[in-house]
């Protein structure tokens, strides 16, 4: 699975956008771009991903450079329930059953700030 | 509801005693993972399964064991041979290699092991 490269913490006003970028540089064409995040203390939870188009769901937006180099995470109104650490993932679509299949890679993350 | 369940949430051990993490998916997911999280680190991943009674190393499989007997259940053994038992235990589940390759994980809340 193709590395990615995010900044360590970011800080964000609350009501404002939260614009998390990533970078995934070595990403090869049948790899997906997954965000989660975690909350202190809890599992994580699943934000969105997307192959090549934009994606948008009831938590936020995915938007992938025509290149797929690189992608950003777009939280529209970020609440204070908002904070927490968002990773960035890639992960290969492998359908033989003994490859290396669903398994996701998580590194370090942003730890996201919102401030009042 | 559907979900994950992990327990107990807190779990204390003597060093050189092995101890054994529950997860159960009422989901109906085909696979399942047991990632380790580490104080201010990402996720890394200690085994997974795709299919009962079929289960695969991740990347510190070692000092541990799984089983996959069920479907719902992939509980995790901690033995004495892990030289660093203390950490969070988070275990997800899939939707696997059939009806949705790029089903996102979903996780538990985790189960926090501490050995002295």
């Amino acid at each position: 699975d193709a590395k990615t490269t995010q900044p360590p913490s970011m800080d964000c006003a609350e009501g404002r956008a939260a614009n998390l970028p990533c970078n995934h540089s070595t990403i090869s064409g049948n790899e997906y771009v997954y965000w989660y995040r975690q909350i202190h203390s809890q599992g994580p939870q699943y934000i969105i991903h997307g192959l090549k188009n934009n994606e948008t769901n009831e938590m936020a937006s995915l938007i992938i450079t025509e290149d797929r180099k690189s992608s950003t995470l777009i939280l529209p109104h970020a609440t204070l329930r908002d904070t927490a650490v968002y990773y960035c993932i890639v992960r290969v679509n492998i359908r033989r059953i003994k490859a290396a299949g669903n398994k996701l890679t998580f590194g370090g993350g942003t730890r996201v700030l919102v401030k009042p | 509801d559907g979900g994950i369940t992990q327990s107990p949430k807190y779990l204390f051990r003597k060093e050189g005693q092995n101890v054994t993490l529950s997860c159960e998916q009422n989901l109906n997911h085909d696979a399942m993972y047991w990632y380790r999280q580490d104080p201010g680190q990402g996720l890394r991943l200690i085994y997974y399964s795709q299919i009962v009674n079929d289960f695969q190393k991740g990347d510190i499989a070692e000092g541990y064991s799984v089983s996959r007997e069920k479907k719902e259940s992939f509980p995790l053994t901690v033995t004495s041979a892990q030289k660093n038992p203390t950490a969070f235990y988070l275990c997800a589940s899939s939707m696997g290699q059939g009806a949705s390759y790029n089903s996102p994980l979903h996780f538990g809340n985790g189960t926090r092991l501490t050995v002295t």
